[in-house]
């Protein structure tokens, strides 16, 4: 089976830009996770999404916004672009059918994206 | 609010020797803890996790970790280390976030070189 797939790869922006980061989750789990791992750190908790509804919001500007699709897939998108949102953006997913709590969450190989 | 201590920033160790990489959580209810591994470029693989029960628990690999309440930590060891097992660890509790969703949060990891 396929894990958690992100696209594009990796990505260079200008300060200022959008940008539209793509995420399919894994085969039948319905919640899908947006962290942002700056180079030397720890991940950080962006969003949730859970049958298409925002089910946590992380401490980020509201340059920073989400949705899901029908298909459970997702977008993340950043506007107004900075240097400071240079980082890895990684994608989870989890089954959800149980209840979130505690649900554990696989995570896709991430896009890199550099903001010049 | 949860936070994760990740002490060691970087550890080495000679291939065949034994690895303790250690976690200390801080969370006020009973944590969900979860140890994952990202190697350079990729994104983070589920080594192993504890939502109740047993205090030791196995993971994949030959990594196992030991949740000690009283300690407020979370070790993860493992006997004898392989050179394919340099990567970065990061320890994460688990915890709810908003509209009934769940979030990680991550310590700030500890990179392993294993020597020949």
């Amino acid at each position: 089976d396929a894990g958690v797939t992100q696209s594009p790869t990796h990505l260079i922006k200008t300060r200022g830009q959008h940008v539209t980061l793509r995420c399919s989750p894994i085969s039948g789990h319905k919640s899908v996770s947006w962290y942002q791992q700056v180079l030397g750190q720890g991940p950080q908790f962006i969003f949730q999404y859970y049958e298409k509804e925002e089910r946590g919001r992380g401490n980020f500007p509201d340059r920073f916004s989400a949705r899901q699709f029908p298909n459970y897939s997702s977008e993340l998108n950043v506007n107004a672009l900075l240097l400071g949102d240079s980082a890895l953006y990684l994608c989870a997913s989890s089954i959800g059918t149980s209840g979130l709590l505690w649900d554990t969450q696989y995570f896709g190989p991430g896009t890199r994206l550099t903001v010049l | 609010a949860q936070s994760v201590t990740q002490p060691d920033i970087h550890i080495t160790v000679s291939e065949g020797a034994s690895l303790e990489l250690r976690c200390n959580y801080s969370y006020g209810a009973t944590p969900y803890l979860f140890w994952y591994v990202q190697s350079p470029g990729q994104g983070l693989q589920l080594l192993l996790k504890y939502f109740s029960g047993d205090t030791l628990v196995q993971g994949i690999k030959g990594f196992e970790a030991e949740f000690k309440r009283s300690q407020s930590s979370f070790n993860l060891r493992k006997p004898s280390v392989h050179w394919s097992d340099a990567a970065e660890y990061f320890c994460a509790v688990g915890a709810p976030a908003g509209n009934a969703g769940n979030m990680l949060t991550f310590g700030g990891g500890t990179r392993l070189m294993v020597k020949p």
